[in-house]
């Protein structure tokens, strides 16, 4: 079975600084797709990134961008110029190929003005 | 698109009584998604359908639990008698299955059993 870790439960970045978030997954699998979405206090969860793993090239949305690392079965959020309606807890997410979905157990990321 | 909607948004009821949470994916998502979060144990995936069909309940909890999809547009999570551990958030979440799709979510449904 595939296992998402998540292995920083909080983090803390100073405002307008950069902080990046880590997530390691487990597969044998060699076609997959890896998310990060956002939960802020809301709960609602927004999807920030997403990367499939047959695309070499890393994704990019704005001020967040991810390393993956298929080798290492890495898959890192770095978040730009923090800005403090990022504070929220952070998902990491694996998808197979039949649809399955993993989540990680979340990183709480508070901006610190 | 109004995005997959969730009632109700906040439920309390007593233990032993019937509760009912309802979930309507996005328009033309053929995969539903039941999950439960909690502080303790976090993000849990509880059932998943794909075309009204459940694919995997093993993360049901117990048979107090059941869910259904009579159609492509609606959901049932259902526990029967609750208990003050069924407490949490419920989320349900709608994606196409087939493509790269992420899930999307449903703003969840907050479950308190006194």
């Amino acid at each position: 079975a595939q296992t998402v870790t998540q292995s920083q439960p909080e983090m803390s970045v100073q405002e307008a600084e950069t902080v990046t978030l880590s997530c390691t997954y487990d597969t044998s699998e060699s076609d997959y797709y890896l998310f990060w979405y956002k939960q802020p206090p809301s709960r609602q969860m927004i999807l920030v990134i997403r990367q499939e793993a047959y695309k070499q090239q890393n994704a990019t949305e704005n001020r967040f961008s991810v390393n993956f690392q298929k080798a290492a079965k890495s898959f890192s959020l770095k978040i730009s110029d923090s800005q403090l309606g990022d504070a929220a807890m952070y998902f990491c997410a694996y998808r197979n190929t039949g649809n399955q979905f993993y989540f990680g157990t979340g990183t709480s990321l508070t901006v610190i003005p | 698109d109004a995005g997959v909607i969730q009632s109700p948004r906040h439920e309390v009821t007593e233990m032993g009584q019937e509760v009912t949470l309802r979930c309507k994916p996005i328009s033309g998502h053929n995969s539903l998604f039941w999950y439960r979060q909690t502080m303790m144990r976090g993000l849990e995936l509880l059932i998943y359908f794909n075309n009204n069909v459940p694919i995997d309940d093993s993360g049901m909890p117990e048979d107090r639990f059941s869910a259904k999809m009579p159609n492509a547009s609606f959901s049932t999570l259902k526990i029967q008698p609750s208990e003050p551990r069924d407490s949490a958030v419920y989320f349900c979440a709608s994606s196409l299955f087939g493509t790269g799709g992420e899930q999307y979510f449903g703003p969840g449904t907050r479950l308190t059993v006194t």
